[in-house]
């Protein structure tokens, strides 16, 4: 079945370092690719997402690129902020499940210290 | 509304109790899933509406879960006889658009946390 595969956390950067989050994932044709994040005591929200091969998602300085050739969908931003601190999700979702369910890595937490 | 709301925020049920979360998805959304979060996982897949059809409903993992979204707007996801492995965070989203027209954009609610002790 499908899946993301997303690298361990927590991380910890300093404010204003550089952010890469690795995902990877199988599946089976051609997935949409997203990134969710969730801050705080809040609900999940979307970040970003890509929907075809070669495309680019980017929001608030955090972009990722659907590279096919490697599976990946890796999460980038060049100066974190404190304020960036939160649980970021990679998921996909693959036409061929028929109801266009997310399917959700582990999470990677994210803490940036001033 | 302005978002997704559900209630309630935390539940605690004792083992074997029944229990309901509520979902209001934004006013106008067709299409209406439901996720199960264990800790430290991501969300995972438990059942799909378009309107008031139950469409997908493959991710329940047991006849103990049932949902229902009788008038294609609010849900209700109920759990009968309660098991401690049941205790999670139970998120319910919604998107403007049935799959196929690019509505692959969720929204997610706040989420019920359910501990059964």
């Amino acid at each position: 079945g499908d899946s993301v595969t997303q690298m361990e956390g927590p991380v910890t950067l300093s404010e204003e370092a550089f952010l890469t989050i690795n995902c990877t994932y199988t599946a089976t044709g051609y997935p949409s690719l997203f990134w969710y994040v969730q801050y705080p005591g809040e609900g999940l929200q979307l970040l970003l997402k890509a929907t075809k091969a070669d495309d680019k998602g980017s929001n608030k300085g955090f972009e990722a690129t659907y590279r096919k050739e490697t599976t990946s969908f890796h999460l980038e931003k060049g100066s974190v902020q404190v304020s960036d601190s939160a649980v970021y999700f990679c998921a996909l979702t693959y036409s061929g499940a028929g109801s266009y369910q997310l399917t959700f890595g582990k999470g990677t937490k994210l803490s940036v210290i001033p | 509304g302005a978002g997704v709301s559900q209630s309630p925020r935390y539940k605690v049920a004792k083992r074997g109790q029944d229990v309901a979360l509520r979902c209001d998805p934004i006013s106008g959304h067709v299409s209406l899933f439901w996720y199960q979060q264990a800790l430290g996982q991501g969300p995972e897949f438990l059942t799909y509406f378009q309107n008031e059809a139950q469409l997908d409903k493959s991710g329940l993992p047991s006849d103990r879960f049932f949902a229902e979204r009788p008038e294609g707007s609010v849900s209700t996801l109920k759990i009968q006889r309660t098991q401690q492995e049941d205790s999670a965070v139970y998120l319910c989203a919604s998107s403007q658009s049935p799959p196929g027209q690019g509505g692959l954009g969720q929204f997610f609610g706040p989420g019920t946390r359910l501990t059964v002790l």
